[in-house]
């Protein structure tokens, strides 16, 4: 069966530190992920999207960045931290890029900048 | 336009009532996908269900049900004898093949039963 990883699970940094965040999936290759932000009592929003390895979609213009080193990993960055960056990140990943796949999503990380 | 609007923000009930969720959704597409997905205190958001856009069936899971009506472009959700462990926020979504891989979500409806 398939599961998504994401660690860590709970960050706290200053403004203007780095920023790593990184999923993993098992047992399927080849996945659409995607990286999502949720603002606290907000709904989601898409960040990026990538359907390879090294194919990434940015969403919306903002201080962050994705990369996709490996086929099943999907790495959310910023160089540089800002305090609206706060918030809950979770990686969702779906089979394909047909329309009716659902996204399985992974338990989310925590981020709260200071 | 492709969107999804849950008019929902909040609902409280008193236990082992029904409730429905309200999701109406705008496409150009012909063809799309319809889901919800349950979001518990945990965070994790959870799969619930899919909906092809040709089958208008309703469709019952236990205390779930769904309630699709393409006339009015709505899915609604409705949960029967509602329990404290169905308090979390539910997201209404839409994918449409000319997003591409992306699925366009509403903001959420945030349920709580009180026991």
């Amino acid at each position: 069966s398939q599961t998504i990883h994401q660690w860590p699970a709970t960050l706290v940094q200053p403004v203007g530190s780095p920023l790593s965040l990184e999923c993993t999936v098992e047992g399927t290759s080849n996945p659409n992920l995607y990286w999502y932000r949720q603002a606290a009592g907000r709904g989601l929003q898409l960040l990026f999207y990538s359907v390879g390895i090294g194919q990434i979609s940015s969403e919306v213009p903002q201080n962050l960045s994705a990369s996709r080193p490996q086929d099943r990993q999907f790495i959310l960055s910023s160089k540089k931290l800002l305090l609206s960056d706060s918030g809950f990140y979770l990686c969702a990943w779906s089979k394909g890029a047909g329309a009716y796949n659902e996204q399985f999503f992974g338990p989310g990380t925590r981020l709260t900048v200071l | 336009a492709q969107k999804v609007t849950q008019a929902q923000t909040e609902i409280s009930v008193v236990e082992k009532e029904d409730v429905t969720l309200d999701c109406v959704y705008e496409t150009r597409d012909t063809t799309y996908y319809l889901f919800w997905y349950k979001q518990p205190p945990s965070g994790e958001l959870v799969f619930l269900i899919r909906r092809n856009s040709f089958d208008e069936q309703n469709e019952i899971s236990g205390r779930y049900s769904w309630n699709f009506q393409k006339s009015t472009s709505s899915f609604n959700f409705t949960i029967t004898a509602s329990q404290v462990v169905d308090s979390a926020v539910y997201f209404c979504a839409l994918s449409p093949p000319s997003s591409a891989s992306k699925i366009i979500f509403g903001s959420g409806t945030r349920l709580s039963i009180r026991p």
